[in-house]
């Protein structure tokens, strides 16, 4: 079946560590997404990339850094940097970056500070 | 810049109520509208979706939206809920930039 596959499903940060998120796509999308989900406020754009080797940042990239080197993967890392990072990442793609087009999404990481 | 602004952060139902879910968009141009779910323990999945045409869309498991442009607003309806629809509820919309999301509604439905 094809899909997003996001991993871990959980995971710990110790402070001042970074951690890197996995995502891959096997439905051959060109577009992928990275969110992060808080209880009350919806879900925000970390970053996303339209096509493989390029990717712009979001709505909330301080702190996140991603690289797109192949088409169906998107990982994402949260840097020390990042100082709220206890939420609900959640990894999204499309067949294009156009409007019309739906996101698709994973199962999503839960992440939480040690 | 763009927003979405669903009314109700939590709703409780009890089975075979009618369903209305308020969404409203702030983009004043040509406007994508979708609306996601994601059950309990699940991913989030598309409900439905509008890009032009009429005005009513039909989506899975009986729910539908209606644009009424005038009002800016994109609101989730179904006549008759039942337990399994116990999930949270997300309006989206995509103007001239980035899919952008509401906060979200909870609905819980009593058996």
């Amino acid at each position: 079946d094809g899909g997003i596959t996001q991993s871990p499903k959980y995971l710990f940060r110790k402070e001042g560590q970074n951690v890197t998120l996995s995502c891959e796509q096997n439905l051959n999308h060109d577009a992928m997404y990275w969110y992060r989900q808080d209880p009350g406020q919806g879900l925000r754009l970390i970053y996303y990339s339209q096509i493989v080797n390029d990717f712009q940042k979001g709505d909330i990239a301080e702190g996140y850094s991603v690289s797109r080197e192949k088409k169906e993967s998107f990982p994402l890392t949260v840097t020390s940097a990042q100082k709220n990072p206890t939420a609900f990442y959640l990894c999204a793609s499309s067949l294009q970056d156009l409007g019309n087009q739906p996101q698709h999404f994973g199962d999503g990481t839960r992440l939480s500070i040690l | 810049a763009q927003s979405v602004s669903q009314h109700n952060h939590h709703v409780i139902l009890s089975e075979a109520a009618s369903l209305e879910l308020g969404c409203n968009y702030s983009y004043g141009g040509t406007v994508n509208l979708f609306w996601y779910v994601q059950y309990p323990g699940q991913h989030l999945q598309l409900l439905l979706k509008y890009f032009s045409g009429d005005p009513l869309v039909k989506g899975i498991k009986g729910f539908e939206a209606e644009f009424i442009k005038s009002k800016f607003s994109f609101n989730l309806r179904k006549p008759s809920v039942q337990w399994s629809d116990t999930a949270e509820y997300f309006c989206a919309s995509r103007g001239g930039g980035k899919l952008i999301f509401g906060q979200g509604t909870e609905l819980s439905v009593k058996p």
